[in-house]
């Protein structure tokens, strides 16, 4: 399999359940990134991880939680949402340094009830 | 940092007319410009991109963009829109670590 990989596609979960949206890259880059994806909105971004360490947390809320235990791997950690967390969670892949193209993978659609 | 503007949140469109997506940048010495499009439900796609050399790019699906230094502009063009061509487009200029995206332009297209 190749590129970025999300799962699951979708996701419902109530406000008081814990969850996590994982992505795959198999492109060998060293650098992930989350995006927030709300209806009417920019993209927005929430983390990015280069060499596995986090280099920016744009002033997300804790509910939030990422891990990124190597290169290829990238989680976000969900629990007690709110309703305004749903959208579509984007993770993306590249190479910092070198232009910064990213490279995205199809997104994870929450709805938090 | 650097920025993208663009410029048009919506842009209606004939089936086979020309389509122009606009997109300016604020200056620097390096510039490396990016064009994504996004279909309903899906992540972004690469459209093509400016890193350096010639000024006008081509993309996938007929795309082309021309990178104008002195408007700091990278407007994307295409001569004959199809129905497939509605989508969500983002402009994205290299920053840092990482890509500054416009706010998006959704080309609906018309028969």
């Amino acid at each position: 399999e190749t590129g970025v990989t999300q799962t699951p596609r979708h996701l419902v979960m109530g406000m008081t359940n814990k969850k996590s949206l994982k992505c795959e890259q198999h492109l060998g880059h060293n650098a992930m990134y989350w995006y927030k994806q709300s209806a009417k909105k920019p993209l927005e971004l929430m983390f990015v991880y280069s060499l596995e360490e986090r280099v920016e947390n744009n002033s997300v809320p804790s509910r939030f939680s990422p891990e990124c235990p190597n290169s290829s791997h990238l989680f976000l950690h969900l629990h007690t949402l709110q309703p305004e967390d749903s959208a579509l969670y984007l993770c993306a892949s590249g190479w910092t340094g070198r232009y910064n193209e990213q490279f995205f993978g199809p997104g994870t659609r929450l709805t938090v009830l | 940092a650097q920025s993208v503007t663009q410029l048009d949140s919506q842009v209606p469109v004939f089936e086979e007319a020309p389509v122009e997506l606009r997109c300016n940048y604020s200056s620097s010495v390096s510039v490396y410009l990016f064009w994504y499009v996004q279909y309903p439900n899906q992540g972004l796609q690469l459209l093509l991109k400016y890193l350096s050399g010639s000024t006008l790019v081509k993309g996938i699906n007929g795309f082309e963009a021309e990178f104008k230094k002195s408007e700091t502009s990278f407007h994307l063009t295409k001569p004959s829109a199809h129905m497939s061509d509605a989508a969500e487009y983002f402009c994205a200029v290299s920053n840092d670590y990482k890509l500054s995206f416009g706010a998006g332009t959704t080309v609906t297209v018309r028969a």
